[in-house]
């Protein structure tokens, strides 16, 4: 069964910095792209970032380039966002996505991060 | 949301109901559609990939299908469980991004 569990959402000030991990498990994970997506409080869905399976190319959103870094780690079956600069508009629940473009999609129970002073 | 989709949509317990989602030559145009369902509450889960590909276990009742910069998701045989909200997407190749549409709640009247 594919499993994807995030970890290291919390509360930050704005300008702080957080470190997202999901850590994969049920599948080859070094075979696939993945993704972030986050989810405003009641609002839509939003792509973050995404990562090729070597990690040799990765994409973000306007918004998040120069604060956000997405890596990976295929020994560990993890995948890490680093978040730096935070400001309000980045409190959202952040879902780890395998292969979000394809069949094989999978998505994790996301993490919730809030900016707030 | 550079892919434009209806913010609501409705039906009665065993009508079709059909959700638009727009775009662009850079995305829709030239790349698949994949349509995910959100229940109240829940994670979201894929629905249709590739356009109209369903993943093992979801009903036939859903189909997908794409045409142009445009794809649409149709439901037929409306029923309670399927209130939910719903979202196009694609790889849009000019903003390098991977984008959504806004979302359609589907609603059981």
């Amino acid at each position: 069964e594919v499993q994807l569990v995030e970890s290291g959402g919390g509360l930050v000030q704005p300008g702080g910095s957080l470190r997202l991990s999901c850590a994969a498990s049920g599948f080859t994970f070094y075979s696939d792209w993945m993704s972030w997506v986050r989810q405003a409080p009641g609002k839509g869905l939003e792509w973050v970032a995404n990562i090729k399976e070597d990690g040799s190319e990765k994409n973000y959103v306007d918004s998040v380039k120069g604060r956000f870094t997405i890596s990976r780690d295929n020994a560990k079956n993890s995948l890490y966002l680093q978040m730096n600069s935070l400001r309000a508009d980045d409190t959202a629940v952040y879902y780890c996505v395998r292969s979000i473009g394809g069949g094989k999609s999978a998505w994790g129970q996301g993490t919730l991060v809030t900016v707030s002073s | 949301s550079v892919l434009t989709q209806p913010p609501s949509a409705s039906g009665t317990p065993g009508q079709r109901v059909t959700i638009s989602c727009s775009g662009s030559s850079s995305s829709i145009g030239s790349n698949i559609v994949n349509w995910f369902q959100q229940l109240p509450g829940t994670t979201p889960k894929l629905l249709i990939h590739s356009n109209n590909q369903r993943p093992s276990g979801v009903p036939d009742r859903f189909s997908g299908s794409k045409s142009g910069t445009s794809a649409s998701l149709a439901i037929s045989g409306l029923q309670s469980e399927d209130e939910a909200d719903y979202y196009c997407a694609a790889w849009d190749a000019s903003l390098k991004a991977y984008v959504f549409g806004s979302g359609t709640k589907v609603t059981v009247l």
